[in-house]
């Protein structure tokens, strides 16, 4: 059982160019989240999936598109990278009810991207 | 290394001692709460929770307390070990029906030997 898992570790990108980060979990969790975390700050969410097929924006989408094709998956594409989205990414997931937790968050390691 | 956290507020603990670490959350209506504990590059990991229903919930060393009258979080760490140091941070999900969380900026815990 890998949790959640997240890939590449780190990337660095020339401004305008483009990637996809992959986030993958094997626990059954309806719910995935893409995050980040910048210095000084709390983790602000990007997007968020509620099932396979759905995505929604959370507090700073702008800039990002994110796919959930598979219930496991959920990616988080930048089509033109800027400086400002130099940061750390995190994806999490977590059930919809009933324990471990009452919809604790499964966090992934984290991807490390620099934009220059 | 690790840039997260350059800017967060750091509590010192001499090895052995307990510490308390603060959070004042934002929403009256939040029903969850959750503290985390991250390393130095890697994700956040749950350490304990507590549902908006208590006022006080222990687990293995850790404890949190709730405060609603005044929207506060603390987390206790009894007997800290250097392995505690790290920043911890809490979350808040807003109210039940939604799936969002709100974070904390976090404190770094430093543990003295």
């Amino acid at each position: 059982n890998a949790g959640v898992t997240q890939t590449p570790k780190f990337r660095v990108l020339k401004t305008g160019q483009s990637m996809t980060l992959l986030c993958a979990q094997d626990m059954n969790h309806e719910y995935m989240y893409w995050y980040r975390q910048d210095p000084g700050m709390g983790l602000r969410l990007i997007h968020y999936s509620v099932g396979e097929g759905t995505t929604a924006k959370g507090e700073v989408p702008d800039g990002y598109n994110v796919s959930r094709l598979k219930k496991q998956n959920f990616l988080l594409g930048l089509e033109s990278a800027a400086p400002s989205q130099t940061s750390v990414y995190f994806c999490a997931s977590s059930a919809t009810s009933g324990r471990p937790a009452y919809n604790e968050q499964f966090f992934g390691p984290g991807t490390r991207l620099t934009v220059l | 290394g690790e840039s997260v956290g350059l800017h967060l507020p750091t509590l010192s603990v001499q090895e052995g001692d307990n510490s308390i670490i603060n959070c004042a959350y934002s929403n009256s209506a939040s029903d969850y709460f959750i503290w985390y504990k991250q390393e130095s590059g890697k994700g956040p990991q749950f350490i304990i929770d507590i549902r908006s229903n208590m006022d006080k919930r222990q687990g293995q060393r850790v404890t949190v307390l709730l405060n609603k009258t005044v929207k506060h979080l603390s987390l206790q760490i009894a007997a800290t070990q250097p392995g505690d140091s790290a920043v911890y941070f809490c979350a808040e999900k807003e109210a039940s029906g939604t799936y969002k969380y709100i974070f904390g900026t976090g404190t770094r815990l430093k543990v003295l030997a």
